[in-house]
């Protein structure tokens, strides 16, 4: 069964970066396609970009472009998210997700908080 | 981007209600329509994907329908537990996008 475990919660100020985890096990990493989808305090989910390790290459929401960067490690099967030039509008959950061969999320990691304040 | 839009955002009912949630693409997303439940505080769960495929584990209560633009998520009879919040998300384009989402409370 195919797991993904994100990074501890990440107080942060603004105009700094972050960077969250999400490392996968039981599956092949190379294979996925791992997605980042962030959810503001009492907001909705809004999809940030995502990755296929095998390949390398991200994409992401035209919101984020330039201030997002998704990388993967296939040795460690890690993914990670970092967002840079941090405001207090980016307080948010952060969370990592594999589309399926359903073409659903349908893993989920359990979600990484980040506080942007001064 | 595909926009998704969804109604209502919010809506009361009762433990045996039969509820419907509706979602609409700004444009033809084929059968590409999924829908997840959220509980506070935790990652959403995938109920319905491909518009009307119950993911494996989701009680039949739940169910999908709709194609191109159109869809809909119905609840039968609602259960103490079905009280969080719905969202619909399109895979059609790789630059997913969900709709805003719908509350359900308890009446």
């Amino acid at each position: 069964q195919v797991q993904l475990v994100q990074s501890g919660a990440e107080v942060k100020k603004p105009g700094s970066s972050v960077k969250v985890s999400c490392k996968a096990s039981g599956g092949t990493f190379s294979s996925y396609v791992i997605n980042w989808v962030r959810q503001a305090p009492g907001q909705g989910l809004e999809w940030m970009g995502g990755i296929i390790p095998m390949f390398g290459t991200a994409n992401y929401a035209q919101k984020f472009q330039g201030r997002v960067t998704i990388t993967a490690n296939e040795s460690t099967s890690t993914a990670y998210m970092e967002l840079s030039s941090l405001r207090s509008e980016d307080t948010a959950g952060y969370f990592c997700a594999s589309l399926g061969d359903s073409y659903a999320f349908d893993i989920w990691g359990q979600g990484t908080m980040v506080i942007v304040s001064s | 981007d595909i926009q998704m839009t969804q109604s209502p955002s919010s809506l009361s009912a009762s433990v045996g209600d039969r509820v419907t949630i509706t979602c609409r693409a700004s444009q033809s997303i084929t059968s590409y329509l999924n829908w997840y439940q959220q509980k506070p505080g935790k990652a959403p769960k995938l109920l319905i994907y491909a518009a009307s495929s119950l993911q494996s584990g989701v009680p039949s209560r739940f169910s999908g329908s709709g194609s191109e633009t159109d869809f809909t998520l119905t609840i039968s009879s609602l259960q103490p537990e079905d009280f969080a919040s719905y969202y619909c998300q399109q895979s059609y384009s790789t630059r997913y996008t969900f709709g805003q989402g719908t509350k359900l409370e308890i009446k």
